[in-house]
């Protein structure tokens, strides 16, 4: 199994909502990670987490809100989001949080902010 | 901050000819560069990667090469087909405190026209 699977693949959520992202992978690799993918940009590192401790947060709003609840998950809590946090939203894990090597990415979870 | 640059943003070739396209990084700790092709609809997916004590690097039509004095790596695509329509990323990593970030490129969009 070498797939990352990410729900829900769409979400629509008002300004005032509480939603979570998920994340799900099977390979065994102890690094996960968020992206934020805006139209025709690349993704921009959001979170971290290595061997399930957060180990970088590149200075993102508290709004949202990751969770590592053990090695094979990986949650993303949004809370009082704006509508310019409407984006594409890209999970990926990595054999291992060392060494640099192959992310491996989910096909994404489109958030739209009303 | 770390910085990775990459040209041309768009890229129009006839099938069959070579596609080239270029990057440079301003981190010297980057000791991985990996390119990711993104197609409509789906995450990044890894095609090759060259680690920086290797100069070049080919898999069949695909090939990287690496010039880390002067911090220049390139994609080099031959004989393209229809198929490798795409958004392509480069990207550089470097080890940081309780894991590796991984920064993209802008992107580059690959048109092969039949």
């Amino acid at each position: 199994d070498t797939e990352v699977t990410q729900t829900p693949k769409h979400l629509v959520m008002g300004m005032t909502n509480k939603k979570s992202l998920k994340c799900e992978q099977h390979m065994g690799h102890r690094a996960m990670y968020w992206y934020k993918q805006k139209a025709k940009k690349p993704p921009e590192l959001m979170f971290v987490y290595s061997y399930e401790k957060l180990s970088i947060n590149e200075s993102v709003p508290s709004r949202f809100s990751p969770e590592c609840p053990n090695s094979s998950l990986l949650n993303l809590h949004l809370h009082a989001l704006q509508p310019e946090d409407s984006a594409l939203y890209l999970c990926a894990s990595s054999q291992s949080g060392g060494a640099p090597g192959e992310l491996f990415f989910g096909e994404g979870s489109r958030l739209t902010v009303l | 901050g770390e910085n990775v640059e990459q040209h041309p943003s768009t890229l129009s070739v006839q099938e069959g000819d070579s596609a080239v396209i270029k990057c440079t990084y301003s981190d010297s700790a980057s000791n991985y560069f990996p390119w990711y092709k993104q197609e409509l609809g789906k995450g990044p997916q890894l095609i090759i990667d060259i680690r920086s004590n290797v100069g070049e690097k080919k898999d069949q039509r695909i090939a990287v090469t690496l010039n880390k004095t002067a911090k220049h790596f390139s994609l080099h695509i031959t004989e393209t087909q229809p198929e490798d329509s795409a958004v392509y990323f480069c990207a550089a990593s470097s080890s940081n405190t309780g894991g590796f970030k991984t920064i993209f490129g802008a992107g580059t969009r690959l048109f092969v026209k039949a």
